[in-house]
């Protein structure tokens, strides 16, 4: 089983600033990785796939990189609706299994 | 427009069971491969269970396998989850997700339906 840990746990960032979310893979997960947002009390929504592409409807200020075990969101200027939790979730090898998600908030 | 609604969800006692419903629509059904995944309170999300469109090849998580089936019939439309021998730890918000091939991607997602384990 791919273990995939991301860091840090929460964030905090004030609105404009840069959000950086990392994600590890415990073995290669080749770029068959996707991040999801969540917000409270709803499903999570797609953002990224393929470690790098956008999803229908994302804007362009969330962006993804990384390939094999190492895993990068990038949201670059943060907008008051993008205070959430991101998961990454591997898709390379079954069983799928997801990060334990980094809360962003508020600073 | 994509819509995936649960039911079945609800209070069960230790060892009991329970079966899940997600009526989709805006899409080709049998077409793509749907999945399972759930959400322990105050927790992360969990892969649960995946089945293909067509032939019907399934994939369980260690977690739930024995336990639970996944199934679907295409001329309705719907995807089900059958629980059986439930334990509190299946205690959890339970998301119908349509895929996004390739690979096995969450592309749409319910609202959810719960899931409470408890005597």
């Amino acid at each position: 089983e791919i273990v995939m840990t991301q860091s840090p746990a929460t964030l905090s960032v004030s609105p404009g600033e840069r959000a950086t979310v990392s994600c590890r893979a415990s073995q290669s997960a080749s770029s068959n990785l996707a991040w999801y947002q969540q917000k409270p009390g709803q499903a999570p929504r797609l953002l990224i796939y393929g470690a790098s592409t956008r999803a229908t409807g994302i804007p362009a200020r969330f962006s993804g990189s990384g390939s094999g075990t190492e895993f990068t969101l990038t949201i670059s200027s943060l907008q008051s609706e993008d205070f959430a939790v991101y998961y990454c979730q591997q898709y390379n090898n079954w069983p799928l299994t997801f990060g334990p998600g980094t809360k962003v908030d508020i600073k | 427009e994509v819509q995936l609604l649960e039911s079945g969800g609800g209070l069960v006692q230790p060892g009991g069971s329970l079966r899940l419903s997600c009526a989709a629509s805006g899409f080709t059904f049998s077409s793509y491969d749907m999945n399972w995944v759930r959400q322990a309170p105050g927790k992360g999300l969990e892969w649960v269970s995946t089945i293909s469109g067509s032939v019907g090849s399934t994939y369980y998580a260690d977690s739930v396998k024995g336990r639970f089936t996944i199934s679907r019939d295409n001329s309705k439309n719907t995807l089900y989850l059958q629980m059986n021998s439930l334990r509190a730890e299946d205690t959890a918000v339970y998301y119908c997700a349509k895929d996004r091939a390739p690979g096995i991607i969450f592309d749409m997602w319910g609202q959810g339906t719960m899931v409470t384990v408890s005597s």
